[in-house]
């Protein structure tokens, strides 16, 4: 159950796009679509942002959106504002019916 | 309006135990697969158990398999991770959490957390 891999840290400009990848294996995010993405301010809960690889819960914007490619999944955010400086991470179900989180990346909007 | 409300956390010795619980409202509890997930303040998220509506099928992250037991009562809408053998290294924030979309394995449901801090 090693952790997923995601850059520490990301950061754009208001109004540009960024993309965060995770890195997992054949046994997680390369085998199956249950890869989600999740938001988290300081000193708040997560915030599901992205299931089932690409899809988006209600209320999410559109400017977030999810693909997979093997191994690696990514998170694209466009149009970049500063709400949406905060913590991203990836997480996958694992072929042992567990799930794993990446280590997280810092999005930084400058 | 879903809510989950974790309670339990607390300071305890190496070694020792703790039962974390998490009161459920607000949907149909015992249909919905639910989940602990752990994270150090300042750190990632981790994934630590889940179980399914019946509470017959469960599963643990490594680090907590055999140490760890999550269970519920549905009759009382309430979840629980009974902790033995604690370590300093499982000192953390702990959260219940579930989802509207597959609860087996997305969390868009959380609780407010609860810490748990392993210190002599």
């Amino acid at each position: 159950q090693s952790a997923l891999t995601q850059p520490a840290s990301v950061s754009g400009s208001p109004g540009q796009s960024i993309t965060i990848s995770c890195t997992g294996t054949s046994s997680d995010v390369g085998g199956y679509p249950y890869v989600s993405w999740y938001q988290q301010h300081p000193g708040k809960t997560p915030k599901l942002v992205i299931y089932n690889v690409s899809k988006r819960p209600s209320g999410v914007s559109n400017r977030f959106s999810g693909s997979k490619s093997g191994n690696t999944a990514s998170l694209t955010i466009s149009g970049l504002q500063a709400e949406d400086e905060a913590d991203y991470y990836c997480c996958s179900y694992v072929s042992s019916s567990t799930l794993v989180f990446g280590g997280g990346t810092k999005l930084t909007v400058l | 309006e879903v809510q989950l409300v974790e309670s339990g956390g607390g300071l305890v010795q190496p070694g020792g135990s703790l039962r974390l619980s998490c009161a459920a409202s607000g949907f149909t509890f015992s249909t919905y697969w639910m989940h602990w997930v752990r994270q150090v303040p300042g750190k990632g998220l981790v994934w630590v158990s889940r179980l399914d509506g019946d509470g017959s099928a469960t599963r643990y992250a490594d680090s907590v398999k055999g140490r760890f037991t999550i269970s519920r009562d549905n009759a009382k809408n309430t979840l629980y991770l009974q902790m033995d053998s604690l370590r300093a290294e499982d000192t953390a924030v702990y959260y219940c959490a579930t989802s509207y979309y597959d609860s087996r394995v997305y969390f868009d449901y959380w609780g407010q957390g609860t810490l748990v801090t392993v210190s002599s």
